[in-house]
């Protein structure tokens, strides 16, 4: 069962405008978050991440908000640029298992293109 | 920053034989290492967790005897996938931590298809 959830597999957006992925969660043990940017070809590099006793972090032009009552966390990214076209997937995490504290579980992906 | 590395980044084998990915730390001592599996357009499915020194522990449905990982080092560890078959052709991707509660780095992955 696919326990984070991307429901949109693609997003358009014009340069300089904002961009907002969202992810969607099932399993309430979750309690770390993280995104990642993706090329084909190539592995995942780390962006933001957001620990559940937060509900919002920032770095940049990025900012990850995080409603834990709706299990439900959120990419913003302002403005986009052209560069910012890829794969984004979130992933979350359970503190809880023990020795596989990272283990991450990773959503399907939304492929966001910044148009000129 | 914290780099990891992989080799080969692709491979073709034939049907039967067996193949072995490398997956580095080249900047750091990775006390976990992780095994990932991508088919085209889904998401990063984790196969197995590796700690040095000890015994892979793989997810649920991945087939350990199918599917060997040896973390003999704190800078390496391997994926042998043995006996290999057209349904193992997939994107397989590490990623290295220094330890529990630290960030995963990712290595840039491994194409294997499998003719």
């Amino acid at each position: 069962d696919q326990q984070v959830k991307q429901n949109s597999p693609s997003l358009s957006v014009q340069e300089g405008r904002i961009s907002i992925l969202n992810c969607d969660y099932t399993n309430s043990m979750f309690d770390y978050f993280l995104w990642y940017k993706k090329y084909p070809a190539e592995g995942p590099t780390f962006l933001i991440s957001i620990s559940s006793i937060k509900d919002k972090n920032e770095d940049g032009r990025f900012t990850v908000f995080l409603n834990k009552s709706a299990k439900h966390l959120s990419l913003h990214i302002v403005p986009s640029q052209p560069g910012d076209s890829a794969v984004y997937f979130c992933a979350a995490s359970a503190s809880s298992w023990g020795g596989g504290g990272n283990k991450l579980t990773f959503g399907t992906g939304t492929q966001l293109k910044v148009e000129l | 920053g914290a780099v990891v590395s992989q080799h080969p980044s692709w491979v073709i084998c034939k049907s039967g034989t067996s193949v072995k990915i490398e997956c580095r730390s080249l900047d750091f001592q990775a006390t976990t290492m992780f095994w990932y599996r991508q088919f085209p357009k889904q998401s990063l499915m984790l196969m197995a967790t590796s700690n040095e020194g000890s015994k892979a522990t793989y997810e649920q449905g991945v087939e350990k005897d199918k599917f060997l990982i040896n973390h003999a080092s704190l800078t390496l560890s391997t994926l042998t996938v043995t006996s290999a078959h057209p349904e193992d052709s997939s994107f397989y991707i590490c990623s290295a931590t220094p330890g529990q509660g630290a960030q995963q780095y990712f290595g840039p992955g491994t194409r294997l298809t499998v003719t």
